[in-house]
């Protein structure tokens, strides 16, 4: 079993449409990170959060963690082509045990 | 480009063939971590070094994996007497070394297929 669950794994939605991708876990940790993947290539860093219920916006992207620092969630408002890719989630359990989750595979159709 | 480098970006190799992979972090970067990923399946760590010292390895898969940083640079994984489990991406990242989070920064990956 993995330690971060990420839901729903995959996700196909249309061009305008909103849409919320969850990262759970019973481990407490001390970061987490999101980061987007497109096929072939390496994850590519979006966003950290650090403090218990910190939000943070990137554009028409929203993270949130939670106040436990157990668990996150990515909305993205106004869904675009461009979105399509896999988002993983990745907790820091210290500052070098990095675990990632199994992902959500976004489609946003045109 | 001043990103993570990776070399091959794509391995073919027959079982039992040994390989390796090169890994070119962030220049100011002195954390270098080894990820695999299979298909459907976020990261997996390998293990990771703080310049030139390995400080984790106990979640290298076999004792047929290895990774050396000699110089505290550039970093290389190598599979010995490869199987077809081992077809995976493999992954580099690296980081720097501050009191506060790690952000890691990936490169490509290397693609390995073994037939």
């Amino acid at each position: 079993t993995q330690l971060l669950e990420q839901s729903p794994q995959f996700l196909s939605i249309q061009e305008g449409e909103n849409l919320t991708v969850y990262c759970n876990s019973s481990s407490v940790f001390s970061s987490l990170q999101w980061y987007r993947q497109e096929p072939g290539e390496g994850p590519v860093l979006l966003v950290t959060v650090v403090t218990g219920g910190e939000v943070k916006k990137l554009k028409r992207l929203t993270f949130q963690f939670g106040d436990a620092r157990k668990d996150s969630s990515l909305h993205i408002t106004a869904a675009q082509p461009g979105d399509t890719g896999l988002y993983l989630c990745a907790g820091a359990l210290n500052n070098n045990d990095m675990r990632f989750g199994a992902g959500t595979r976004l489609t946003v159709k045109p | 480009d001043t990103g993570v480098s990776q070399d091959p970006r794509h391995k073919i190799t027959k079982r039992g063939q040994n390989v390796t992979f090169r890994c070119d972090p962030i220049s100011e970067h002195n954390r270098l971590y080894w990820y695999r990923q299979t298909l459907g399946q976020g990261p997996e760590f390998l293990t990771y070094f703080q310049n030139e010292a390995q400080l984790e390895k106990s979640r290298l898969l076999s004792d047929r994996f290895s990774a050396e940083r000699p110089k505290g640079s550039f970093s290389t994984l190598e599979i010995q007497r490869t199987e077809q489990g081992d077809s995976a991406m493999y992954l580099c990242a690296s980081s720097e070394n501050w009191a506060g989070y790690n952000e890691q920064f990936f490169g490509p990956g290397t693609r390995l297929t073994v037939l």
